[in-house]
């Protein structure tokens, strides 16, 4: 069974920090991506990663799958009190759309 | 265009009782996944239809769950009987392609189901 190990579950900052969300499997994906889900909406996708080592930004977010494909992070530079959200990584196996999910990352930032 | 789109928002039903869920996906989007977040869960893969096919339902819980899409438009997801542990919010999601990771999943807003 694949398991995607979302940490931390829960974080709150101030304004202007930097924070770093986690996403660890032992199984390997052949894409990661990243949604943001706000409160009584559905996930929206950020950012789909394809190829191990791979980097993307989106403004102040840096989204990045790791060399073999297992782990993945999400890097907020500056955060802002609109940055707060649901955060979920989810991985795809060979069989599409069939999404698996970390448990999510409740961010709160504060003004 | 207009999204996914699910009704009800939110439904609130006594165990023994049935309850069907509706998805309307993007106009043109074969593929319309269900999902489920249990309560302090993370979010899981029901099953999958390729217009009216069913592709993978190896998610779904057991048979008290059947689900249908008509002429391979609007799905729905039938519980019956609910039990307390099917209380969630239960999405789904629509796209274009097969979602080989490079195609978006559209997610609709959920219907939050309360078994009591």
């Amino acid at each position: 069974t694949q398991l995607l190990e979302q940490s931390p579950q829960f974080l709150s900052i101030q304004e202007g920090e930097n924070l770093t969300v986690y996403c660890n499997s032992s199984s390997v994906f052949s894409s990661l991506q990243w949604y943001r889900q706000e409160p009584g909406e559905g996930p929206v996708l950020l950012v789909t990663v394809v190829t191990g080592g791979e980097v993307k930004k989106l403004k102040r977010l840096t989204f990045q799958f790791g060399d073999a494909r297992k782990d993945s992070s999400l890097h907020i530079t500056a955060a802002q009190p609109g940055d707060t959200g649901l955060y979920l990584c989810a991985g795809a196996g060979n069989q599409g759309g069939k999404l698996i999910f970390g448990q999510g990352t409740e961010l709160s930032v504060k003004p | 265009e207009a999204g996914v789109t699910q009704f009800p928002s939110h439904s609130v039903i006594e165990k023994g009782q049935t309850v069907t869920l509706r998805c309307d996906p993007i106009s043109g989007h074969d593929n319309l996944y269900w999902y489920r977040r249990v309560m302090g869960k993370e979010i899981k893969f029901l099953l999958h239809f390729v217009k009216e096919s069913k592709q993978d339902e190896s998610g779904m819980p057991n048979n008290r769950f059947l689900a249908e899409r008509t002429g391979g438009t609007y799905s729905t997801l039938k519980v019956q009987p609910a039990e307390l542990e099917d209380s969630g919010v239960y999405f789904c999601a629509s796209s274009q392609n097969r979602g080989q990771g490079t195609s978006p999943l559209h997610f609709g807003n959920g219907t939050r189901l309360t078994v009591t």
